[in-house]
């Protein structure tokens, strides 16, 4: 089954520098999410994207964070400027339609800002 | 605003037991509820979901769950324990008509025991 790929799997950054996570989602899915799990806590919804526009954002993603979709394969989450509480597995997911359609998750990216 | 809490942070079971993983969910609206496993370094797959249909749910891995509007639960079960099974296990809640994104529980840290 084609999968939704995650790079890097494990990213270390200084705070206060940029990171650019970066996803690949299965071909024929035209929703795109990303989510966080802060560690022990809850998988939380960062934004959603479709149609080459966010849809949807959470109080989270703020001015720091950014996404796009530049070459209609890879989509990416832009950190512009770490701090220390962005640590975390971000998730990339995907689905074919709304609501009742099941997202398609990745792996993960772990991130630790130190 | 929909909510979801999952009862019980660890389950621990003895392989070839009964499992039962509690979800209670809050939504104004009908939801959509949406039972995912993580294995360790991997992402959320999904197991099974409700969307309004039939209220027991099949899904994989011998798992299943009924939707029971009255108690406002969407409990994960399945007769018999298989080490396999060891993994996180989140409940999520979309809103039909609604919010596209999923609100996911805290999630439940299955262990089976031999």
């Amino acid at each position: 089954e084609p999968e939704v790929t995650q790079t890097p799997s494990h990213q270390v950054t200084q705070m206060g520098q940029e990171v650019i996570l970066r996803c690949v989602p299965i071909s024929n899915h035209l929703y795109f999410y990303w989510y966080r799990q802060i560690l022990g806590q809850k998988v939380e919804f960062l934004v959603s994207f479709y149609n080459n526009e966010i849809s949807e954002k959470s109080e989270i993603f703020d001015d720091q964070f950014s996404v796009e979709r530049p070459d209609g394969s890879n989509f990416t989450l832009k950190i512009r400027s770490t701090k220390l509480e962005d640590s975390a597995m971000y998730f990339c997911a995907a689905s074919q339609g709304q609501w009742n359609s099941p997202l398609h998750f990745g792996n993960g990216t772990r991130l630790t800002v130190t | 605003a929909q909510s979801v809490t999952q009862l019980g942070s660890h389950v621990s079971v003895s392989e070839g037991a009964l499992v039962l993983l509690r979800c209670n969910y809050s939504s104004s609206v009908p939801p959509y509820l949406f039972w995912y496993v993580q294995y360790p370094n991997q992402g959320l797959q999904l197991l099974l979901k409700y969307t309004s249909a039939a209220t027991l749910v099949k899904g994989i891995n011998g798992f299943e769950a009924e939707f029971k509007k009255s108690e406002t639960s969407f409990h994960l079960t399945k007769p018999s324990a298989h080490m396999r099974d060891a993994a996180e296990y989140f409940c999520a809640v979309s809103e039909v008509g609604g919010s596209e994104k999923l609100v996911f529980g805290k999630g439940t840290k299955l262990t089976v025991n031999p």
